[in-house]
C-alpha cells in the first residue's frame, strides 16, 4: 500500500530557533499534500495545503510567514517552523493522495515537535 | 462549513462486546468518508472508506455506515479486544482531492 513518511519522527528544540519536517511519499506521487496539527487530546486541524510547485494554501489563522511549506517535488514536502515557542509545540502530521480513483489520503507517522 | 461531531467522546466497555461508534456532519455534500484509528502518540490508520455513492463498507470485524442525506455515518466493531483501544476518528472530504476535515474523535477503551 501507499506510504508515507515523516522525518524527524520527534525533535526539541529552543525557543527561537527554526525546525524542519519532511514528508515523502515512498511509492507514489503526491501533486497534493496536506499539513496537519494536533493537539494533546485534540482532533487533527488543517493548517495547509501543498501544491507540487506553486505556493501552499493555508488556511485561516495560520501564519504562513511562521510555517513555511515547500514541495518542492511529488514526493517531498517541507514543513519549517520558524522562530519556533513553546506554544507550537505539537504533533503535526502530513498527508498525500495516491491519485487513485478513491483519492484517499495516506498519512505520515506524524512529528512530535516540543519546544523549550 | 462543514462540522463532524463523534458521539460519544470516550467509551469504556468489556471486550467481547460489539460496539456502534457514531459521526455526523452538517454538510451532506460529501466526496467520501472516512474512518481512521489513531493509537497515542502515534499517527493514523486507515481502516475504512466509504465514498459518496456507497453505503456500507467492510473491513474484518469492522462495519461503516454511511447516510449522506441525514449526514450520519456508523462504525460498528464485532466482538471488540483489548488491541482495539485507541482513539477512532471520523473524516469527510468535500470533493476528490480536497482537504479531510476531521472530527474529535471517540477514545475507545477495551476492558480485559
Amino acid at each position: 500500500g501507499a506510504v508515507v513518511s515523516q522525518h524527524p519522527s520527534w525533535v526539541i528544540c529552543k525557543s527561537g530557533t527554526s525546525v524542519k519536517i519532511e514528508c515523502r511519499s515512498l511509492d507514489f506521487q503526491a501533486t497534493t499534500m496536506f499539513w496537519y496539527r494536533q493537539f494533546p487530546k485534540q482532533s487533527l486541524m488543517l493548517m495547509a495545503t501543498s501544491n507540487e510547485g506553486s505556493k501552499a494554501t493555508y488556511e485561516q489563522g495560520v501564519e504562513k510567514d511562521k510555517f513555511l511549506i515547500n514541495h518542492a517535488s511529488l514526493t517531498l514536502s517541507t514543513l519549517t517552523v520558524t522562530s519556533a515557542h513553546p506554544e507550537d509545540s505539537s504533533f503535526y502530521i502530513c498527508s498525500a493522495h495516491t491519485g487513485e480513483s478513491s483519492y484517499e489520503q495516506y498519512f505520515g507517522p506524524g512529528t512530535r515537535l516540543t519546544v523549550t | 462549513k462543514q462540522e463532524v461531531t463523534q458521539i460519544p467522546a470516550a467509551l469504556s466497555v468489556p471486550e467481547g462486546e460489539n460496539l456502534v461508534l457514531n459521526c455526523s456532519f452538517t454538510d451532506s455534500a460529501i466526496y467520501n468518508l472516512q474512518w481512521f484509528r489513531q493509537d497515542p502518540g502515534k499517527g493514523l490508520t486507515s481502516l475504512l472508506l466509504i465514498q459518496s455513492s456507497q453505503r456500507e463498507q467492510t473491513s474484518g470485524r469492522l462495519n461503516a455506515s454511511l447516510d449522506k442525506s441525514s449526514g450520519r455515518s456508523t462504525l460498528y466493531i464485532a466482538a471488540s479486544q483489548p488491541g482495539d483501544s485507541a482513539t477512532y476518528l471520523c473524516a469527510v472530504s468535500r470533493w476528490r482531492d480536497d482537504k479531510i476535515i476531521f472530527g474529535k474523535g471517540t477514545r475507545l477503551h477495551i476492558l480485559p
